[in-house]
């Protein structure tokens, strides 16, 4: 597996952006860069995935670096909602020949009011 | 906009009994997975289908069986429940198989414990 580095834990007041790090340092290839998240008592859900440049959608924005040995989740403005682990996947851990992914232990975000 | 819908959210079973967990998807995806995640634990993939069927093992399949029933269903059997199968279940879905520009898209979790 794909080695991934993530705070164990951040915490954020609410309206506030979120930089969320993650190290990939043995990362190869070309594939894609994955986030998940996971609201307590839900499944994992899907926030972005990119490859090489910045990527932005409803949810949230991915900045990626230059040797894609790390990216950065960003929330811009935190809600109460947004507490939930996240989760970093880099192409090692996802999919492969039996779709399985990997999560590893990601970054409980906590936001206070 | 239900996504993917899992069915029963909560169950408790005796040693021994069977159960089927059920799961459908509306968002014509052609790949499904079932996953189960423990206390404090990852996600484990206990069978996949790559397509309308096909069926193959993940990592821990062991007492379970699946079925492919259609393209929107993909169902979890356990045939002689044991505790050690106390968990949460996950049913998954995506676009296709391969490739990793296809994200997975997760229901909210089947909570079975079994005494």
């Amino acid at each position: 597996d794909a080695k991934t580095t993530q705070p164990n834990s951040m915490e954020s007041n609410e309206e506030e952006p979120v930089h969320l790090p993650c190290n990939h340092s043995t990362i190869s290839g070309t594939d894609y860069i994955h986030w998940y998240r996971q609201l307590p008592s839900q499944g994992p859900e899907y926030v972005i995935h990119g490859l090489t440049s910045n990527v932005n959608n409803r949810m949230a924005s991915l900045a990626i670096a230059e040797d894609r040995k790390s990216s950065t989740l960003i929330l811009h403005r935190a809600t109460l909602r947004d507490a939930a682990v996240y989760y970093c996947i880099p192409p090692l851990n996802y999919g492969g020949s039996q779709g399985n992914l990997i999560f590893g232990k990601g970054t409980k975000l906590s936001v206070k009011p | 906009n239900a996504g993917v819908t899992q069915t029963p959210k909560f169950q408790v079973l005796k040693t021994g009994q069977s159960m089927t967990l059920q799961c459908a998807q509306d968002m014509n995806h052609n790949s499904m997975y079932w996953y189960r995640q423990d206390p404090g634990m990852g996600l484990r993939l206990i069978y996949y289908s790559a397509s309308e069927g096909t069926t193959d093992k993940g990592e821990v399949p062991n007492g379970y069986n699946v079925s492919r029933l259609n393209k929107r269903e993909f169902s979890l059997r356990l045939e002689s429940a044991a505790p050690s199968q106390t968990s949460v279940y996950f049913c998954a879905s995506s676009r296709i198989f391969t490739g990793s520009n296809q994200p997975q898209h997760f229901g909210d979790g089947t909570r079975l414990s079994i005494l």
